[in-house]
């Protein structure tokens, strides 16, 4: 059974500062989600990862993934408010099938 | 293009009852797939339709049973609700293909499931 393992589950950090979430994954994927949920919000999509190396960028989050080391990051420079939601990794299974990590709540404070 | 809608977005329902819950996908997409986010079991996945077709199950009883129409569309059932059962109920679409190359998946806005 897939597994999936993020850390850590909450990270309150200052603006301005650089931080790197992590997800850990038990089985081979070839493909890795970052989703963002704000408070009561749905989950809006963030990065799709679907090579060994592969590392997208979007404005201060920066995903990367190793698929031989069944691990994916979420680097995030110079934090600013606006940022403070959950961030969850998921990893692709059968069809459309996404197993989800635990979340990360970040907390960007001034 | 339309994004993935939900209805009801809320809903309050007591022990016992039964409740339906409706997603429609973005046009052109062909699968869904629904979740069940609660805060102690996180995000876990209900099963998938394509097709008309359950494609994929998760682990949960068979009081949790879906549908899907041939316009895509899809509900899904609870029925002899329970207290846990209270939760944020997602859906999700993709265009649904069998390769595991690319499957993106968008998110609906959510039902809001309480159950007293």
């Amino acid at each position: 059974e897939l597994k999936v393992e993020q850390n850590p589950l909450f990270l309150s950090m200052q603006e301005g500062k650089n931080y790197t979430i992590y997800c850990n994954y038990s089985t081979t994927s070839d493909r890795l989600y970052w989703y963002r949920q704000d408070p009561g919000k749905s989950l809006e999509s963030l990065f799709v990862l679907l090579s060994n190396g592969a590392v997208k960028q979007e404005g201060r989050l920066m995903a990367s993934l190793d698929t031989k080391a069944r691990l994916s990051t979420l680097h995030i420079t110079a934090a600013v408010h606006d940022l403070s939601a959950t961030y969850f990794c998921a990893v692709g299974g059968t069809a459309s099938k996404l197993t989800f990590g635990t979340g990360t709540r970040l907390q960007v404070t001034l | 293009k339309a994004g993935v809608t939900q209805t009801p977005r809320y809903l309050i329902k007591t022990r016992g009852q039964q409740v339906t819950l409706s997603c429609s996908p973005i046009s052109g997409h062909r699968s869904v797939s629904w979740y069940q986010q609660t805060p102690g079991q996180g995000l876990q996945f209900l099963f998938e339709y394509f097709s008309e077709t359950q494609r994929n199950k998760g682990n949960f009883p068979g009081r949790f049973s879906g549908r899907q129409f041939s316009n895509s569309r899809s509900e899904m059932n609870v029925s002899t609700l329970e207290l846990g059962d209270s939760a944020l109920y997602l859906c999700a679409s993709s265009l649904g293909a069998t390769s595991s190359s690319y499957n993106e998946q968008f998110f609906g806005p959510g039902t809001r499931l309480t159950v007293l």
